[in-house]
């Protein structure tokens, strides 16, 4: 049972434009949210959250959206650059049960 | 440096040769778990700890122990080893449970033959 789903495996884009990646959750009692990069033979690196009483969050170039009816989170970058080339995952949190549940991850590629 | 390290890095054992995975935080971090990474599954957490001595199973705890008998450090043990434990394995900490950035080791990639 996927509690957090990245449905789509990868993603192309080019160099400037928006890149979005989402995410689905099935678990209501999820009250946070987190993006997290990963590149080859490094351990992911945190990016950007967003609290379940939020419906959006900026960090400079990442936006990460949040709609609680649709249990459906995603993440804008824009723009987009070559060293945004990682794989992402979503993470959900239940504080409830202090357990984070992650994604299966989206490889994103930046062409230039 | 803020930093998870992990030891070993790399590792290749045969099936039922007892291993243990060390993660040690310099970051005074309460919080600390242990996931595994695989192809099409992501990252699925095994056990956590929200302190010293208080640990608790995550979703796939079977086949894993774990210890935190110091706030730094939070090892990883495999008893006995099988193939299907074959896996890159982070270690993670955070100083809030639940809400608090996950900061990650750079991965142990185990195999079991």
């Amino acid at each position: 049972d996927q509690q957090v789903k990245q449905n789509s495996p990868s993603l192309s884009v080019q160099e400037g434009r928006i890149s979005i990646l989402n995410c689905d959750y099935t678990n209501s009692m999820f009250d946070y949210f987190l993006w997290y990069k990963k590149y080859p033979a490094e351990g992911p690196t945190f990016l950007i959250s967003i609290s379940s009483i939020k419906d959006k969050n900026e960090d400079g170039r990442f936006t990460v959206f949040l709609n609680k009816s649709a249990k459906h989170l995603s993440l804008h970058i824009v723009p987009s650059q070559p060293g945004d080339s990682a794989v992402y995952f979503c993470a959900a949190s239940d504080g409830g049960t202090y357990k984070y549940i992650f994604g299966t991850g989206t490889r994103l590629k930046v062409l230039a | 440096e803020a930093q998870v390290t992990q030891n070993p890095r790399y590792l290749i054992t045969v099936t039922g040769k007892k291993l243990t995975v060390t993660c040690s935080q310099n970051m005074n971090h309460e919080y600390m778990s242990w996931y595994r990474q695989d192809p099409g599954l992501g990252l699925r957490q095994i056990y956590y700890s929200m302190n010293v001595e208080v640990t608790d199973k995550g979703d796939v705890p079977e086949g894993y122990k774990v210890s935190r008998k110091e706030k730094r450090n939070f090892p990883l043990i495999l008893e006995s080893p099988s193939p299907n434990q074959t896996s890159l394995y982070f270690c993670a900490s955070s100083s809030r449970a639940s809400t608090g950035e996950l900061f990650f080791g750079e991965g142990s990639r185990l195999t079991v033959l």
